[in-house]
């Protein structure tokens, strides 16, 4: 199994500043995935981080308001950009190994 | 699209009763279907998974079963335990592993809480 950490775990920013999330992973891991989960909402999957290449976004997300970076099989990280509050949620990263998901524990995003 | 409805919660049991958790889903072909669950303070992590129909997953003394007949992989444990209390979320993957190139897609989870 790959532990998957993420900093920050939270934090609070003011509306139209942005905040980028880091996401390290233990081992080598095939695809990484970036989620939100809303307020009292589902997980929704945000965009596969492609190692080397552009990362692929879901239908609703967008690059220029969720930049992502992918430099090495271990590692990607998240920007929020010109954050409103509606952006306040929880962004999840995972990896995906053989045969699961391993998900990390979450950084908590609350925009004033 | 594919999507995941389950049922909502709170769902509130006592100790040693019997849980379903129903979970129906839509989707194009043959997904991988899971259950996730997130205790209190701590991050997603597998429960149990089945990738094709009449497959069982079974973990912790939890059990689904794939139905492809009623699109169905409803979450059961004949007696559960405070320590169950935690959210419990239904998913699905288009990968036949569940673990390969597709994100997954996820219901909106059922905050299960167990009374001693």
């Amino acid at each position: 199994s790959a532990v998957i950490s993420q900093k920050p775990s939270r934090d609070i920013c003011q509306r139209g500043t942005s905040l980028t999330i880091q996401c390290q992973v233990d081992s080598q891991v095939t695809m990484m995935f970036w989620y939100r989960q809303q307020p009292g909402q589902s997980l929704t999957l945000i965009a596969t981080a492609n190692q080397g290449s552009e990362a692929t976004y879901e239908s609703g997300f967008v690059i220029d308001k969720f930049p992502i970076s992918r430099p090495n099989l271990t590692f990607s990280t998240l920007t929020v950009s010109n954050m409103s509050p509606e952006d306040s949620s929880i962004y999840l990263c995972s990896g995906s190994g053989t045969n699961e998901q391993f998900f990390g524990p979450g950084t908590r995003l609350t925009v004033l | 699209g594919d999507s995941v409805t389950q049922m909502e919660g709170p769902v509130t049991l006592s100790e040693e009763a019997f849980l379903t958790i129903n979970c129906t889903y839509t989707a194009t072909g043959y997904p991988s279907l899971f259950w996730y669950v997130q205790y209190p303070g701590e991050g997603l992590q597998l429960l149990l998974k089945a990738t094709k129909a009449d497959d069982k997953g079974s973990n912790k003394g939890f059990e689904a079963t794939y139905r492809k007949e009623t699109t169905s992989f409803h979450l059961e444990k004949g007696s559960v335990q405070v320590s169950d209390s935690a959210v419990y979320f239904c998913a699905l993957s288009d990968s036949v592993a569940g673990g390969g190139a597709d994100g997954l897609t996820f219901g909106k989870g059922t905050h299960l809480i167990i009374q001693p």
